[in-house]
């Protein structure tokens, strides 16, 4: 089955600076690859996602970078505040109908101010 | 907007008891899952349903079973809690086609003692 590697764990950075996560996954058939905010008690949501056929998608201060042949992708976000601080989780599905979703281990973000 | 609804935000069982987790979504969606939360390990898959009264296992179905009898409800059930379920359990949903995000609910914190 799929597996995804999700790296760094935690990440602090300072308002205003950049912040990346990488994840990497194994199954060459996976074609969705969503990325999903999650605050402190709260339910995880969808940020930005992207799929097999783009390279790179862009969301104001967020963006996703996908490298189909070294299968891995990343989250990058600019200019970083402090309601940025939260736990991301990478994903990666295939295609079909029901399209299970096999997920990283999660970024534990802090933006201090 | 998709709401998923999970009937509990907190539970409290005993080792050895019957436990149901429900989850409802209002949003027609042919696909539910329900995932399990704990530190360190994102979300794991436990099962998943891709229509009424269709069930596949996940990554860690041991010590759980589901059931899809309406299309907005999906049940997770454990058969006799054991402390080592202690965790957050969260149910997501999607629609079927690729490339679709996961709806996930609030979550329920289950402790077993």
């Amino acid at each position: 089955g799929e597996n995804v590697e999700q790296h760094p764990s935690t990440l602090s950075v300072q308002e205003g600076d950049s912040a990346v996560i990488k994840c990497t996954y194994s199954d060459s058939a996976s074609n969705y690859f969503p990325w999903y905010k999650q605050e402190l008690g709260k339910r995880p949501q969808l940020i930005i996602d992207i799929r097999s056929n783009v390279g790179e998608k862009k969301d104001q201060r967020i963006a996703v970078t996908l490298n189909k042949t070294a299968k891995h992708f990343s989250l990058h976000i600019t200019e970083t505040q402090p309601e940025d601080s939260a736990v991301y989780f990478c994903a990666a599905s295939r295609g079909t109908n029901a399209g299970k979703s096999t997920f990283g281990d999660g970024t534990t973000l802090t933006v201090k101010p | 907007d998709v709401k998923v609804t999970q009937s509990s935000r907190y539970l409290v069982k005993r080792t050895g008891e019957k436990v149901f987790l429900e989850c409802v979504q209002d949003m027609d969606h042919e696909n539910m899952f329900w995932y399990r939360q704990d530190p360190g390990l994102g979300l794991r898959l436990i099962y998943f349903s891709y229509d009424v009264k269709m069930k596949e296992k996940g990554d860690i179905p041991e010590g759980y079973s589901v059931s899809r009898e309406k299309k907005e409800r999906f049940s997770l059930i454990l058969e006799s809690a054991s402390t080592n379920q202690t965790s957050m359990y969260l149910c997501a949903s999607r629609p079927t086609g690729a490339g679709s995000p996961l709806h996930f609910g609030n979550g329920t914190r289950l402790t077993v003692t």
